[in-house]
């Protein structure tokens, strides 16, 4: 199994909802990630676990909270999101999460927020 | 703070014609990915650059990584127009990886 499965592939919500997307991986990663990209332009990276830990937060702001329940799942709880929020949000992992390495994208949430 | 500039932002390439994409980086790294992207797609991992002098091959395309000018290359061969996406290369900076602005090739017949 290569893959890095996302849900839900399409998501629209208002500013007062509050929404998670779902990230899960079972090639035995130890180091997930997620990036935001909007239209025409290259992934920001937002977080990175590593070993089930958070080790990188972006300076993304409170609205947007991660969670690693283990090592194979990735959340993303979105709360009181800006329609400036609406953008593809891309889950990858890498096999270390001691180096970066190579790495393997699911094909993204594409949220929306009015 | 790592900058990563890719040249040209966009291509429009006639079908059979070659053409490089090239990728500048401004600090110290050994690693280098490129990466293709379709229209509303995810991101596809095409080369996995490890070393300086790592020259890799697929098809058509052909990478290279020359660290000591802080520069990568994705040269196209006789480009088909199964070849048009967004091309982005990305450098590897220990902790994370940092991408170019990506480059939008176009391959008309």
């Amino acid at each position: 199994d290569t893959e890095v499965t996302q849900t839900p592939k399409h998501l629209v919500m208002g500013m007062t909802n509050k929404k998670s997307l779902k990230c899960e991986q079972h090639m035995g990663h130890r180091a997930m990630y997620w990036y935001k990209q909007k239209a025409k332009k290259p992934p920001e990276l937002m977080f990175v676990y590593s070993y089930e830990k958070l080790s990188i937060n972006e300076s993304v702001p409170s609205r947007f909270s991660p969670e690693c329940p283990n090592s194979s799942l990735l959340n993303l709880h979105l709360h009181a999101l800006q329609p400036e929020d609406s953008a593809l949000y891309l889950c990858a992992s890498s096999f270390t999460g001691l180096n970066t390495g190579e790495l393997f994208f699911g094909e993204g949430s594409r949220l929306t927020v009015l | 703070e790592l900058k990563v500039e890719q040249n040209p932002l966009f291509l429009s390439m006639q079908e059979g014609k070659n053409y490089t994409i090239y990728c500048n980086y401004s600090t110290t790294s050994d690693r280098l990915y490129w990466y293709r992207q379709d229209p509303g797609k995810s991101l596809e991992s095409l080369f996995v650059l490890l070393s300086n002098g790592a020259v890799k091959q697929e098809g058509r395309l052909m990478a290279s990584l020359d660290t000591k000018a802080r520069l990568s290359t994705l040269h196209i061969t006789a480009a088909v127009h199964d070849l048009s996406a967004t091309y982005f290369c990305a450098v590897d900076m220990g902790h994370k990886l940092v991408f170019g602005a990506g480059t939008i090739l176009r391959v008309k017949s």
